[in-house]
């Protein structure tokens, strides 16, 4: 089984609002993983937790927060974002970290910023 | 700076065909390779992954890899209506994927 799962599928959220992404497998996967996906481009890194500890923030504004609180979930704290954040929110998991261990999706949360 | 180059398409086959999918990464030390596919408004799926030179095969798809080259491909023969979607090429650099911009197939009835 490879499932990873990513609630809400869809958020609608004002630029003054708060809200949290969740993702969670039970794979076992010591590496963790969010995206951000804009329309016709490929998933860009954001951040990776290895064994639930933050190993690579890709220079992402302080709006997103990223959090493990264990070894299967995964949250990304969103908080004054701007239209241009509007995109397809991926998780990842891998059963190791490291670029030589496969990554799998879940099925990502469409966000939306008015 | 580490690249994945893809041609962005479309590729268009029709059903029944061989598709060739090709991809070529700028990094001579990269050791791990993934061809992704990914529908229109979903996420992407991992279809196969290849670590050594030559082909790998699963099903309809092989992967072909060639380092001294920096080159990996994907074929997909008995190409399908269903297989109608993005490929994305991954690239694996240190701690991270580097991914193409993907290239869209379109295989015709």
């Amino acid at each position: 089984d490879t499932e990873v799962t990513q609630t809400p599928k869809h958020l609608v959220m004002g630029m003054t609002n708060k809200k949290s992404l969740k993702c969670e497998q039970h794979m076992g996967h010591r590496a963790m993983y969010w995206y951000k996906q804009k329309a016709k481009k490929p998933p860009e890194l954001m951040f990776v937790y290895s064994y639930e500890k933050l190993s690579i923030n890709e220079s992402v504004p302080s709006r997103f927060s990223p959090e493990c609180p264990n070894s299967s979930l995964l949250n990304l704290h969103l908080h004054a974002l701007q239209p241009e954040d509007s995109a397809l929110y991926l998780c990842a998991s891998s059963q190791e970290p490291g670029s030589l261990s496969e990554q799998y999706f879940g099925p990502g949360t469409r966000l939306t910023v008015t | 700076q580490k690249e994945v180059e893809q041609n962005s398409g479309p590729l268009s086959v029709p059903e029944g065909a061989i598709a060739s999918l090709n991809c070529t990464y700028s990094d001579r030390g990269s050791q791990s390779f993934f061809w992704y596919r990914q529908y229109s408004g979903k996420s992407p799926e991992l279809i196969m992954s290849i670590y050594s030179n030559g082909d790998k095969e699963d099903g309809r798809f092989t992967a072909q890899l060639n380092k001294a080259s920096q080159y990996v491909s994907l074929l997909i023969r008995d190409s399908q209506p269903s297989d109608s979607a993005t490929y994305l090429c991954a690239v694996g650099a240190g701690t991270a994927l580097i991914f193409g911009k993907g290239t869209t197939l379109s295989v015709s009835s």
